[in-house]
């Protein structure tokens, strides 16, 4: 079975200073593997995903993650933090063996302070 | 392009009364469409999901059901809600090439139970 624990449950950063979003999956096949990003009362917005291809992955709004199997990671970076970035943030997993289930971690709230 | 559709966006209802949120996806056809909740603090729940017209899985059981009247209208009822039922509920669709694709999200439905 696969699981995904996201290992900060909050993290708060200063504008302009970098992110890191950590998340650990496991996973007995090939994953694939997504962050996720919600707004306050907002649906769920795909910030990039992992599919066997590159290893270092590049998403929308600056974000980009890296996968790696040896640490069975796939932490998300950003070099520099804005205001808008304030949000919640989830890792997600999928395998062949998880059929149309979407395995979600717990959620990162991420707050971004002036 | 795609665009899925929720509503109402939020909902106040007494328990014990009936419940019915509707989804509808444009811009694709045959897609999986999928329920979740999402309760406060907590990461999302797979509810229901179906792969065409008429054909629903539930992931939980619960006093809650699922139904696919049209291929991109999904629909979740319930006869009589609990004050369990109180979350954030998500609307999602992917295409319909198995599970290792990514799935869109609605801007979701927020539905207190008193």
């Amino acid at each position: 079975a696969q699981s995904v624990t996201q290992l900060d449950s909050h993290v708060s950063v200063s504008e302009g200073t970098p992110v890191l979003l950590r998340c650990n999956y496991s996973s007995s096949y090939s994953p694939s593997l997504f962050w996720y990003v919600q707004h306050p009362n907002k649906g769920l917005q795909l910030l990039l995903k992992y599919t066997s291809a590159a290893t270092l992955v590049k998403g929308i709004n600056g974000f980009e993650a890296e996968f790696k199997k040896s640490e069975t990671s796939f932490h998300l970076t950003k070099p520099s933090a804005h205001m808008s970035d304030a949000a919640e943030y989830f890792c997600v997993v999928s395998d062949s063996n998880s059929g149309y289930a979407l395995n979600f971690g717990k959620g990162t709230s991420l707050l971004v302070t002036p | 392009s795609q665009t899925i559709h929720q509503w109402p966006a939020t909902l106040v209802q007494p328990v014990g009364s009936p419940l019915s949120l509707e989804c509808t996806v444009e811009g694709t056809s045959n897609p999986n469409l999928y329920w979740y909740r999402q309760a406060a603090g907590r990461g999302l729940q797979l509810l229901f999901y179906s792969v065409g017209i008429g054909q629903i899985s539930s992931e939980v059981p619960q006093n809650l059901s699922a139904s696919r009247p049209q291929d991109r209208q999904f629909i979740l009822s319930s006869k009589k809600l609990l004050l369990s039922d109180s979350g954030f509920y998500l609307c999602a669709w992917s295409v319909h090439a198995g599970g290792y694709n990514e799935q869109f999200f609605g801007p979701g439905t927020r539905l207190t139970v008193l």
